[in-house]
């Protein structure tokens, strides 16, 4: 079966310009987690969605980070005015509503210059 | 607060030795525990979870994870490493009170693991 899905898998970007990241949830997976992982670091939360509701966004770093999931599947995070920090693998995860288990995404490796 | 430490940055293990990579953790309810291994360029992969039961619980590829409360230790191990178990391994916490956290998971800093042929 088919499992979480992240584009782009890549993204250079400059500093202070916009992006979108993409994630894909396991079909029927009602639950979505945002993790971001930099270098030489285990994944650090970020936001967690309960159908299209952000029902936890308290490890979203500042203001420049946002993320909708609007239909209750898709989910995008968004990063304005990128900034070097920003640099680093962001996973996507989802969950069922009968386990504890959270699959993850390939993740997108976002790089600032 | 919810943490997760993993003491060892790195183990190696010749293949067909046992191995273990350590993981303690602190958590305010009762512990839901997880493993999960990293390949180079790839994602988290589930390898195991404890919730609730036997202390010793098995997962993929021949994994085991045992479950101490009294030292709060979720230390992962196989008997015979082989050498394509080499990759970074993350322990992961979260409160199992649900409404806390409400699932987010605590992960450790990874240990890198090789097993040389």
């Amino acid at each position: 079966g088919a499992g979480v899905s992240q584009t782009p898998s890549n993204k250079v970007t400059e500093k202070g310009k916009y992006v979108e990241l993409r994630c894909d949830p396991i079909s029927g997976h009602t639950a979505l987690y945002w993790y971001r992982q930099s270098l030489g670091q285990g994944p650090e939360f970020l936001i967690y969605f309960q159908g299209t509701g952000a029902a936890d966004d308290s490890g979203l770093p500042n203001d420049r980070f946002f993320a909708v999931r609007p239909e209750g599947s898709v989910s995008t995070l968004k990063i304005q005015r990128t900034e070097r920090g920003d640099s680093a693998v962001y996973l996507c995860a989802s969950k069922g509503p009968s386990t504890d288990t959270q699959y993850f995404g390939p993740g997108t490796r976002l790089t600032v210059l | 607060a919810q943490s997760v430490a993993q003491p060892e940055d790195q183990v190696n293990v010749a293949e067909g030795n046992p191995l273990t990579v350590k993981c303690t953790y602190s958590v305010s309810g009762n512990p839901y525990l997880f493993w999960y291994v990293q390949y180079p360029n790839r994602g988290l992969q589930f390898l195991l979870k404890y919730i609730t039961g036997d202390n010793l619980v098995k997962g993929s590829y021949g994994f085991e994870a045992e479950f101490n409360k009294s030292q709060t230790s979720f230390h992962l191990k196989k008997p015979s490493a082989l050498v394509s178990d080499s990759a970074l391994y993350f322990c992961a916490v979260r409160d199992g009170y649900r409404g806390s956290t409400l699932g987010r998971l605590y992960f450790g800093r990874g240990t890198q693991l090789t097993v040389w042929p």
